[in-house]
């Protein structure tokens, strides 16, 4: 069946770095624009970055930018989230989700979700 | 890219109709038809409800109904179940600053 699987979360120290995985299964991943979406504990949505299915094109949200890079590896069905310069307020957990339509160079809908990983930013 | 305004919360009795409403400007909701909807269970991920203002994905309930009018869409659910209690985010497509997506702030649902 369809699945994305996320990795990688953890606690790390203000101003450190971790880099996520999403690995997807179930359906032509290279088709698809894939997207980060990001949960503060207690608190709702906050949509990240998006990455084109064949990654020419990428967009993040002004919270993020400068600080996180989207990337993907078609030729391993994952898509990844580097993070740097972490601060408490990135504090959530992180969940990859994927364009509802392929080959789509306009906007979409989120149709299927991963279960989410935590990155706690903490001393 | 400022989250789009649902109130906190709405209740109904099993049986009743109840609509969340989804605020935005002409940069997001009201200039693109682009507004999905989204429940989440405690501790769950997020599941498509609507998409493209009012269309349903295949096997989402025809309970759950999405509309829009100038900067505001809204969802409606009719006929409301004890498993409709939840939370639910709409989200847009926004042109504002950079180009993405916003979520509104959230309702929770509750079954009376």
């Amino acid at each position: 069946q369809v699945q994305l699987v996320e990795s990688g979360g953890g606690v790390v120290q203000p101003g450190g770095s971790l880099r996520l995985s999403c690995a997807a299964s179930g359906f032509t991943f290279s088709s698809y624009g894939m997207h980060w979406v990001r949960q503060a504990p207690g608190k709702g949505l906050e949509w990240v970055a998006f990455i084109r299915y064949d990654g020419s094109n990428k967009y993040y949200a002004d919270s993020v930018k400068g600080r996180f890079t989207i990337s993907r590896d078609n030729s391993k069905n994952t898509l990844y989230l580097q993070m740097n310069s972490l601060r408490a307020e990135d504090t959530a957990v992180y969940y990859c989700a994927k364009d509802q339509f392929a080959w789509n160079d306009g906007p979409d809908a989120f149709d299927i979700w991963g279960q989410g990983t935590m990155v706690t930013v903490s001393s | 890219q400022s989250a789009l305004t649902q109130p906190a919360s709405v209740s109904g009795s099993p049986g009743q109709s109840i609509t969340i409403s989804c605020t935005g400007t002409s940069s997001d909701v009201g200039g693109y038809n682009y507004v999905s909807w989204y429940q989440q269970h405690p501790g769950k991920a997020p599941k498509l409800m609507i998409y493209e203002v009012s269309n349903r994905p295949s096997g989402v309930s025809n309970r759950f109904s999405g509309s829009k009018s100038g900067n505001t869409a809204s969802l409606t659910i009719s006929g409301l179940q004890a498993e409709d209690e939840a939370d639910y985010y709409c989200s847009s497509y926004t042109s504002s600053s950079t180009q993405g997506y916003v979520f509104g702030t959230g309702t929770k649902v509750t079954v009376l």
